[in-house]
């Protein structure tokens, strides 16, 4: 156990619906990223909250949005799900010195797309 | 923005042979480097880092990273490999700034599979 906690653990839902993925960061992180990896991109960065508040974006659609809330845990929201957008979310967390500590990942969330 | 290169993408040995796994980055100034390891249906987890001192760095389960700074280069190694080092792996860089956006760039990865 990583510490860092994702829900679900695998999603299957049709095109054109709304997902939300939930992740809660290691105690004491402030920083969370959200990552989608697929077979045909690789580990694609999304975005980047820290205590609160969005601090990078990378290629994150449209379609998707996050929030990270007091608590500090994040989800990551998906709508209008096309079947290209099956991949595994993963999301990491990190203390606010980045430069002297690696990610925390999560277990993911696979999505399936139907 | 900086990238990462792994340029084998699929690596199949037999145990107890040798390991090296390529990584070049681009980015100009100075960078933390990471190796992930990811075992099937498993989470990415830290394998080693290197932030500054000495350039051969030791991870876990007998890995270890060689930072060349005039190459870029961040190769990671292995003498002896066995079954269950079957995984991918990436490599990952992150650029040093007071900016607090800092983020990971990670490679491409290598498939690594060990034939008993």
């Amino acid at each position: 156990d990583s510490g860092v906690t994702q829900t679900p653990k695998h999603l299957i839902t049709a095109t054109g619906q709304r997902v939300t993925l939930r992740c809660s960061p290691r105690s004491g992180d402030l920083s969370v990223y959200w990552y989608q990896q697929s077979l045909d991109q690789g580990l694609q960065f999304l975005i980047q909250y820290y205590n609160g508040e969005e601090r990078a974006k990378g290629n994150i659609l449209e379609r998707f949005s996050a929030q990270q809330f007091p608590d500090l845990h994040s989800e990551l929201n998906l709508s209008s799900l096309e079947l290209g957008d099956s991949a595994l979310y993963f999301c990491a967390s990190s203390p606010r010195q980045l430069a002297n500590y690696g990610y925390t990942f999560g277990s993911g969330t696979r999505l399936t797309v139907v | 923005a900086q990238s990462v290169s792994q340029h084998n993408h699929h690596v199949i040995l037999s145990e107890a042979a040798s390991l090296e796994l390529g990584c070049n980055y681009s980015y100009g100034g100075t960078v933390n480097l990471f190796w992930y390891v990811q075992y099937p249906g498993q989470h990415l987890q830290l394998l080693l880092k290197y932030f500054s001192g000495d350039p051969l760095v030791k991870g876990i389960k007998g890995f270890e990273a060689e930072f060349i700074k005039s190459k870029f280069s961040f190769n990671l190694r292995k003498p002896s490999v066995q079954w269950s080092d079957t995984a991918e792996y990436f490599c990952a860089v992150i650029p040093i700034s007071n900016f607090g956006n800092e983020k990971l760039t990670f490679g491409t990865g290598t498939r690594l599979t060990i034939i008993p």
